[in-house]
This record gives structure tokens, sequence and C-alpha cells, in this order.
């Protein structure tokens, strides 16, 4: 069973608009929230971060924005760059089986079309 | 600041070989070691976690350990590797305590044959 669902394995975009990456997590109390970056054969870069007392987080070109009650969150970035092309990673920490952990996504593949 | 140090970067190894990857951080104390391995289409799945030298705790049943041998040292390890073992595998960091980012090494490809 999924904890932490990301519906779309891949998305393309034009350069200089709007990506928006979804995830979906069926835990309540997870209460903190990652987004990350990965190339190919690098480990994942850390982007941007949520506590789930908070609806929206925003960091130069990222934003993330949690919905609590729909248990949902997602990444904007605006404007998208070619650089940007990446897997996108989102995770949740928080009591999971006796513990804290953080539970991962199965990522969304974006790509910039320049 | 800190920094995590995870070797080699990739490994070719024949079924039935034994197995060790090394993970060093600096710039911390006392911080949460992690290893994750990356399987397509399946995220990244924790196999081990440490909140303290010599404390490993196991997540995934196979044939992989971990170990802690000092503060900021962590080692993958298997007596006998199997196919299903390949993958890229991934060392990662925390600060001890909640709401912290992981911050991950660059990995490591794992090829069994």
């Amino acid at each position: 069973d999924q904890q932490v669902k990301q519906n779309s394995p891949s998305l393309s975009v034009q350069e200089g608009r709007i990506s928006i990456l979804n995830c979906d997590y069926t835990n309540s109390m997870f209460d903190y929230f990652l987004w990350y970056k990965k190339y190919p054969a690098e480990g994942p870069t850390f982007l941007i971060s949520i506590s789930s007392i908070k609806d929206k987080n925003e960091d130069g070109r990222f934003t993330v924005f949690l919905n609590k009650s729909a248990k949902h969150l997602s990444l904007h970035i605006v404007p998208s760059q070619p650089g940007d092309s990446a897997v996108y990673f989102c995770a949740a920490f928080g009591p999971f089986l006796g513990t804290y952990k953080y539970i991962f996504g199965t990522g969304t593949r974006l790509k910039v079309l320049a | 600041s800190q920094t995590i140090h995870q070797w080699p970067a990739t490994l070719v190894q024949p079924v039935g070989s034994p197995l060790s990857l090394e993970c060093t951080v600096e710039g911390t104390s006392n911080p949460n070691l992690y290893w994750y391995r990356q399987a397509a289409g399946r995220g990244l799945q924790l196999l081990f976690y440490s909140v303290g030298i010599g404390q490993i705790s196991s997540e995934v049943p196979q044939n992989l350990s971990a170990s802690r041998p000092q503060d900021r040292q962590f080692i993958l390890s298997s007596k006998k590797l199997l196919l299903s073992d390949s993958g890229f595998y991934l060392c990662a960091w925390s600060e001890p305590g909640r709401s912290s980012p992981l911050h991950f090494g660059n990995g490591t490809r794992l090829t069994v044959t």
C-alpha cells in the first residue's frame, strides 16, 4: 500500500510556462513534506519543504502548496527552464509503523521543452 | 557546511560475491543515517536507518546488512550478492529530531552479473 503517490509518471511543459507536479498521501499523521529533484546517476537534491501547519511555502521559482483536507501537495515551478528537466520526488515525514520515517513517491519525470 | 561522501560510484560484482558500500558525513554530529535503494518505477525504498553508533533498524528483510562503526560512517554490506540486488543505492543523512530534510549522497550503481 503506497502511502505517498505521484500519479503522473511524466510531464512535458514549454519553457517559460508553469510546471505543476502533484502528490497525494494517505496518512493524516504525516506532518512534514518535501520535494526533491533528481538527475540521472545522481542522488536526489532537496528543493523545498513545508510543515503541516502551513499551506504554502515559496523559494524563488519553486512554491509548494499543501491541502491537508485533501491530503494533497503540489510543486509549482514558474517559469520553467530546460535545466529543470529531471525526475521530481515528493516525500512525507511522520509516524509510520511505530517510528518516524521519510516515505517517498515514485517520482514524476519533468521535461521542459525549449 | 555538511557534506556526504558515498563510494564507489559504480560497481560490477558477480553473483555470490561480497559487497561493501561506504558512506561518510562531514560537518555534523550524531546525524541520522539512511540507506535507500532506487528501483525503476518504485521510487526510493528505505533499506536501513540508524540514529546512533551501533543502532541499526532494518526495513526490508533481505541478504543485505548495515553497520555504523563510527558516528558519521555508515556501511552497507552483503556476504553473497544476488542478481536482484542490482540497483542504485543511496546514502542519506538528516539532523536528529524531526522536520529536517534528508540529504543524499551521489549514489552507487551496483550491477550484479
